[in-house]
């Protein structure tokens, strides 16, 4: 199957910095990508889905400016976490889909583990 | 709104036996179904894919049905085996939007 390659795996950082978590498609243009926050034995919640080109589309609830998401090619989605505080400590995972109609299947990332001190 | 239930949180059985994921979902009609792996500290893996249309899809030990009149998929594991050991979710699909079950965690006993 396609392969998702999110990076990185696991990232500790100080209270007040920025992350930036990059989700690549290896092997498949994605004009949408999407992206989840997983909480401990919970299912993932949607965060916002990023388009190529163009605005991320979020959530409600979800702070746009908190997570920035930037699309700038059909291979590459980044998600920015500012100004990071301990409770955005958490599981992200990023997901594609191949650019050839709806109903496919998505493939996901391995996800991040950030944890803020 | 609408949502997809696993209605085990957790399935306990011995290797070798037939695990049976149960999964319905309300207040939609989704266009596809999707079973994923997911063990912990990692994204969710691709299994299969069924669509409105299909009955029945097999994939080597593995094998999901969907039915529209019960609002039901069913996800099997034969012959199974402590690797197949996991959580397992299923994933409603419309368009561009996924619903996600709240996951079946499996333990599979040598």
């Amino acid at each position: 199957g396609a392969v998702v390659s999110q990076h990185p795996s696991r990232v500790i950082c100080k209270s007040g910095t920025s992350v930036k978590i990059e989700c690549r498609s290896l092997d498949f243009q994605a004009t949408t990508m999407f992206w989840y926050r997983q909480f401990p034995k919970k299912s993932l919640m949607l965060m916002a889905t990023s388009n190529e080109g163009s605005k991320a589309t979020y959530e409600q609830g979800v702070e746009k400016d908190k997570f920035l998401i930037n699309h700038a090619s059909l291979t590459l989605s980044t998600l920015t976490v500012t100004s990071a505080h301990p409770e955005d400590s958490s599981f992200y995972i990023c997901s594609a889909r191949e650019a050839r109609g709806e109903n496919t299947e998505a493939f996901f990332g391995q996800g991040t583990r950030l944890t803020v001190v | 709104s609408q949502k997809i239930e696993q209605n085990s949180e957790a399935l306990n059985i011995q290797e070798g036996k037939t695990a049976t994921l149960t999964c319905n979902y309300t207040n939609y009609s989704p266009a596809y179904l999707q079973w994923y792996r997911q063990d912990p500290g990692r994204g969710p893996v691709f299994l299969l894919l069924i669509r409105e249309n299909e009955k029945e899809k097999r994939k080597e030990r593995l094998k999901v049905t969907f039915d529209t009149t019960l609002k039901q998929s069913l996800f099997h594991i034969t012959a199974s085996q402590p690797a197949d050991s996991a959580t397992y979710l299923c994933v409603g699909g419309a368009g561009n939007k996924l619903t996600f079950g709240g996951g079946t965690r499996v333990l599979v006993k040598p």
